[in-house]
């Protein structure tokens, strides 16, 4: 069975420092995908970035870069230069080999950045 | 900019009640999704759908239905309510992984309370 987890409940940081969240995964498939969601304050739920479990590079969309070590199933997002905006819950999702459209979440973990 | 709308936004049930909660989207999306979040356990996955006429079980389907009648409607069903299904539900449509970032795109949320 596929699991996601997030141990960080909550997380505080100041303003335009750098901001790690961590996520551990198992699951059974040998590709798989994984991704990065934000929920904002009002309820809203958008993606932020992907990395698809069979490539090295880790992936970088803006001022959110992941941290794929795949040999410990981990995938961490880093948010660098962060702005009180990006205050939220952040949530880490995985979806299995190609065909399965079955995305499950982790728990999440609550970002507060302040001035 | 994909949509996805559900209704009701806000449902207060008796229990033993039927509830549904439905969800439209117009992104001519295959896939789409029932979560429910509550504090503490993030998003979990109810039920989900790869098309018209196609319905999955998620990780925690006890207790509710799922009918797809066309590409653009999913509802979740709620036969016989109960206070434990009292929670913010989230539908999600999204397409398949070869198709974009197959990221998903979430309506604003339904908030049951069932009495």
């Amino acid at each position: 069975a596929q699991k996601v987890t997030q141990t960080q409940t909550s997380i505080s940081v100041m303003e335009k420092t750098t901001v790690t969240m961590d996520c551990v995964y198992e699951t059974q498939d040998s590709s798989y995908f994984l991704f990065w969601y934000k929920q904002t304050a009002s309820g809203e739920i958008v993606f932020l970035i992907r990395q698809d479990s069979y490539k090295k590079e880790n992936a970088t969309v803006g001022h959110y870069s992941l941290n794929f070590q795949k040999p410990k199933s981990s995938i961490g997002l880093i948010i660098t230069a962060t702005q009180i905006e990006d205050s939220a819950v952040y949530f880490c999702a995985m979806r299995g080999q190609g065909g399965s459209a079955k995305l499950i979440f982790g728990e999440g973990t609550k970002l507060t950045v302040s001035s | 900019e994909a949509a996805v709308t559900q209704s009701p936004r806000n449902k207060v049930a008796v229990t033993g009640g039927k509830v549904t909660l439905s969800c439209n989207q117009t992104n001519n999306h295959n896939n789409m999704y029932w979560y429910r979040q509550d504090t503490g356990h993030g998003l979990r996955l109810i039920h989900y759908s790869y098309g018209a006429g196609s319905t999955e079980k998620g990780d925690i389907p006890d207790g509710y239905k799922a009918s797809r009648p066309s590409q653009e409607n999913f509802s979740l069903i709620l036969e016989l309510a109960t206070p434990s299904q009292t929670s913010v539900y989230f539908c999600a449509s999204g397409d398949a992984l070869g198709v974009g970032t197959g990221q998903l795109y979430f309506g604003e949320g339904s908030k049951l309370t069932v009495l």
